[in-house]
Order: structure tokens, then sequence, then C-alpha cells
């Protein structure tokens, strides 16, 4: 079984300003990892997934990530934040030869002008 | 445009009432998922379908039900509403095949009174 921790629940940034949300895994078989983006009132929308390959992933809307084996983190980043990135963002691993996603607790993030 | 269409949006059901929440994917997707959430738990996995009328529980099954009739619906079943059961219901999709991404719904939050 996959599980995954997200350190922060809350995460308020200034507009133009950079942002770091944290995501740990725990898995006992290699894993697949994903960031999904929730805006208000809606559904799940993948921004990024890590498979195999590069550790650094980028994704939509100027974010990426970075795969850490050692670490077992998957940390999303973006350089600079817009009021339109407000929402809820959820890590999430599956195991190898698993179809069943893990997600994290989420990360509210709050773009302020 | 890839789709995976609940339902409803909105419901309000007394305790008691069996409910119903249906989902429709239009992908062809062997694999769909029913998950609750809630704030500070994330998402959590109710029961999966990895085939016709084949269905397996996930990690909170315990006052639900489901079935899976024909490949495209997969539908979410509470026996008897109770209070606690309130939250926001998303479904999932996806094919089948390793670090598959999962399509989402837009959800269906459920209040029972």
């Amino acid at each position: 079984a996959q599980s995954v921790t997200q350190l922060d629940s809350q995460v308020p940034v200034f507009e133009e300003a950079p942002v770091e949300l944290r995501c740990n895994y725990s898995s006992s078989v290699s894993v697949y990892l994903f960031w999904y983006v929730q805006y208000p009132n809606q559904g799940l929308q993948l921004l990024l997934k890590y498979l195999s390959g590069s550790t650094l992933v980028k994704g939509i809307n100027g974010f990426e990530a970075e795969f850490n084996k050692s670490q077992t983190s998957f940390h999303l980043r973006k350089p600079s934040v817009h009021i339109s990135d407000t929402a809820e963002y959820f890590c999430a691993v599956i195991g190898l030869n698993d179809y069943k996603l893990s997600f994290g607790a989420g990360t509210t993030v709050t773009v302020r002008a | 445009d890839v789709k995976v269409t609940q339902s409803s949006r909105y419901l309000v059901k007394r305790t008691g009432e069996k409910v119903f929440l249906e989902c429709v994917q239009d992908m062809d997707h062997e694999n769909m998922f029913w998950y609750r959430q809630d704030p500070g738990l994330g998402l959590r996995l109710i029961y999966f379908s990895y085939d016709v009328k084949m269905k397996e529980k996930g990690d909170i099954p315990e006052g639900y039900s489901v079935s899976r009739e024909k490949k495209e619906r997969f539908s979410l079943i509470l026996e008897s509403a109770s209070t606690n059961q309130t939250s926001m219901y998303l479904c999932a999709s996806s094919e089948t095949g390793e670090g598959t991404e999962a399509f989402f719904g837009q959800g269906t939050r459920l209040t029972v009174v």
C-alpha cells in the first residue's frame, strides 16, 4: 500500500511570488506520482505526472515538480503565481501494477494581489 | 475532449433514504472509481471497478454499494443515507495500463439532513 503526506494544508502567497508545495510518499514498491489541481466548485484536473526518466517534470500552467527517490518526495513549484492559481492541490501516488490512486490531504493555495 | 459526467452537482436527501449517484464516461475506460472528498482528509476511495460487473472495495466502503452494468456507467448507492455521509463525491475513470491518468467528474455535493 502507498500513502501520501502533504506537509502544508494552507499556503498563502502574493501574486508573482514563487510557491512550493511539499509532498512526501511511502511505498514498498516503485510508484508513479501525480499532482492534481481543483479549482473552486470543479473536479480535479491533472497538472503533471512522473512515470520514469528525467526527475524534473514540467506540467501545465507553468508548474513543475521534482521527483527525489532518496527523499521519497515530489514537491511542486511555480516561479511566479497568478491570482488564477488559487485552488486546492493534491499529490497522488499509484504503485507499480496498480490502478488505484492514493491521495494526500490537499494543500489550499490562496494567491493575493 | 474526454468527459466524465456526474448526474447531479448538488443533492439534498433525508436520513434513511436510498440515494443513487450516477456517473458516465465517454472514453471507453476499463476502470472507474468513486471517491469521497472531505476537508483535511483529501480523497478517499470508496469503491472501484475494473470491468463490467466487477467491483472491489476501497478504503471506506461501509454504508455504500456500487453497480456497473455497462462499461460507461458506474453508480454509487447509499443504502440508507446518514448525516455522516454528507460530503463531496467524485467519480473518475482511467484506462488499464501503468501510470495512466485518472479523469474526474465535476463532483456531487450531497447533503443528508
